[in-house]
């Protein structure tokens, strides 16, 4: 099993409509988790981090299930410009007081006109 | 402005050649990695450093090397040995790798590919 993992996608969704994608990860003594959007052949941009259950920015809302080892993204009345990939981030200790950043495939979203 | 830069953009080497990818941050950040970008695929740690002067393998190590001399910067030297270096390689920075609560911050990317 993945450590991290998402659903590829693509999922297609019309502008207005509210898209949720989630991400699993497999080790419970994970950290910290975080949603990075990147756009074709660009890096990836930090959208969004989750510490404790959720977090909410605007259009965004992410939520963190700990019992079972998910981690989810909302985006409510979607816009052409969010058409792109969104990476799932984990962050989890592997000793020694030291973490590493685990990351998923990547959901691809296409938000269509 | 605060940031991570990578140059070049673009890179083209032939086989058997050593090419060295630049990357500087001026966050102040402690931790600077390495990652491969192939498609389909989510990013894989080459190679990490916590300090000045120390850095560790990541998990696709092998055909790869790095210096860390100055705080700012975090070179990484694409060897000949590197069996399919063709790829999309980036870099990034965090506060530090030692809690479990910091974000990382990526540069624009170096795209390499073997002629």
């Amino acid at each position: 099993r993945k450590e991290v993992e998402q659903d590829p996608g693509p999922f297609n969704v019309p502008e207005g409509a509210t898209v949720a994608f989630n991400c699993t990860y497999s080790n419970s003594a994970s950290q910290s988790f975080f949603w990075y959007r990147q756009d074709c052949r660009k890096e990836p941009k930090l959208l969004m981090s989750v510490y404790s259950s959720g977090n909410e920015d605007g259009r965004f809302t992410a939520q963190l299930n700990r019992a079972s080892q998910y981690i989810s993204l909302l985006i409510r009345d979607s816009k052409l410009s969010d058409s792109a990939t969104y990476l799932c981030v984990v962050n989890m200790g592997v000793g020694s007081g030291t973490y590493k950043y685990i990351f998923g495939t990547g959901t691809r979203l296409k938000v269509l006109a | 402005d605060g940031g991570i830069t990578q140059s070049p953009k673009y890179l083209f080497r032939k086989e058997g050649q050593n090419v060295t990818l630049s990357c500087e941050q001026n966050l102040n950040h402690d931790a600077m990695y390495w990652y491969r970008q192939d498609p389909g695929q989510g990013l894989r740690l080459i190679y990490y450093s916590q300090i000045v002067n120390d850095f560790q393998k990541g998990d696709i190590a092998e055909g790869y090397s790095v210096s860390r001399e100055k705080k700012e910067s975090f070179p990484l030297t694409v060897t000949s040995a590197q069996k399919n270096p063709t790829a999309f390689y980036l870099c990034a920075s965090s506060i530090s790798r030692t809690s479990g609560y910091n974000e990382q911050f990526f540069g624009p990317g170096t795209r390499l590919t073997v002629l």
